[in-house]
């Protein structure tokens, strides 16, 4: 069983369209983030949701808005996409947010705007 | 404000050949530091963490120490292999804000036959 599943791997779209990720853990784990992964690997948080409540919000567009249903899942809602969106997003999980714990990271999924 | 700082790969490497991967960072108190690997196509893994000054995290060969006094936590590995082709990406926690975390650019690592 995969531990932080995500989908859709690959997702290619227009300019102006708008686009969900959905990432899913079966860890127990209290804590979920969203990462972005830019074309040069650099790997910057988006996210951070604890037990369904928004804890980290980094400056990100409000055209990016995560929903967390339960504590399992926590989507992502893009709208009005634009090139610049274009990247490597993950979803990760950790048990408790407490800092030092693990964080495991989904697959990925691959984003590409034209 | 807390970063952390990794040096520029790519790294290319002969098999059995010595690896380190420099990492500094900079942070107010005391955060957790992390190695976490990236294989092609996949998402990060731990490599490995340690928690406090002068810790040594350790796993499959490889070892970091976290220095205080040096604000560094290099990678190591005596003999590399060519299944350690993969990106490394140093990470701390915010020590006043535990869901933060930040990544270091990752180094790219290839290590030849």
């Amino acid at each position: 069983d995969t531990a932080v599943s995500q989908t859709p791997k690959y997702l290619v779209t227009q300019m102006g369209n708008d686009k969900s990720i959905k990432c899913e853990q079966n860890l127990g784990h209290d804590t979920m983030y969203w990462y972005k992964q830019d074309s040069k690997k650099f790997l910057k948080i988006m996210f951070s949701y604890n037990n369904k409540e928004l804890i980290i919000n980094e400056t990100v567009p409000n055209r990016f808005s995560p929903k967390s249903p339960d504590k399992a899942h926590l989507n992502l809602h893009i709208n009005s996409l634009e090139l610049g969106d274009s990247a490597v997003y993950f979803c990760a999980s950790s048990q408790d947010g407490l800092g030092q714990e693990t964080q495991y990271f989904g697959p990925g999924t691959r984003l590409l705007v034209l | 404000g807390n970063s952390v700082t990794q040096m520029e790969g790519p790294v290319t490497l002969s098999e059995e050949a010595f690896l380190t991967i420099n990492c500094t960072y900079t942070a107010t108190g005391y955060p957790s530091l992390f190695w976490y690997v990236q294989y092609p196509g996949e998402g990060l893994q731990l490599l490995l963490k340690a928690t406090k000054a002068d810790d040594k995290g350790s796993n499959k060969g490889f070892e970091a120490t976290y220095r205080k006094e040096t604000t560094s936590f290099h990678l190591e590995k005596g003999s590399v292999q060519v299944s350690d082709s993969a990106v490394y990406f140093c990470a701390l926690s915010d020590p006043y804000n535990f869901n933060k975390f930040y990544f270091g650019s990752g180094t790219k690592l290839n290590v030849k036959p």
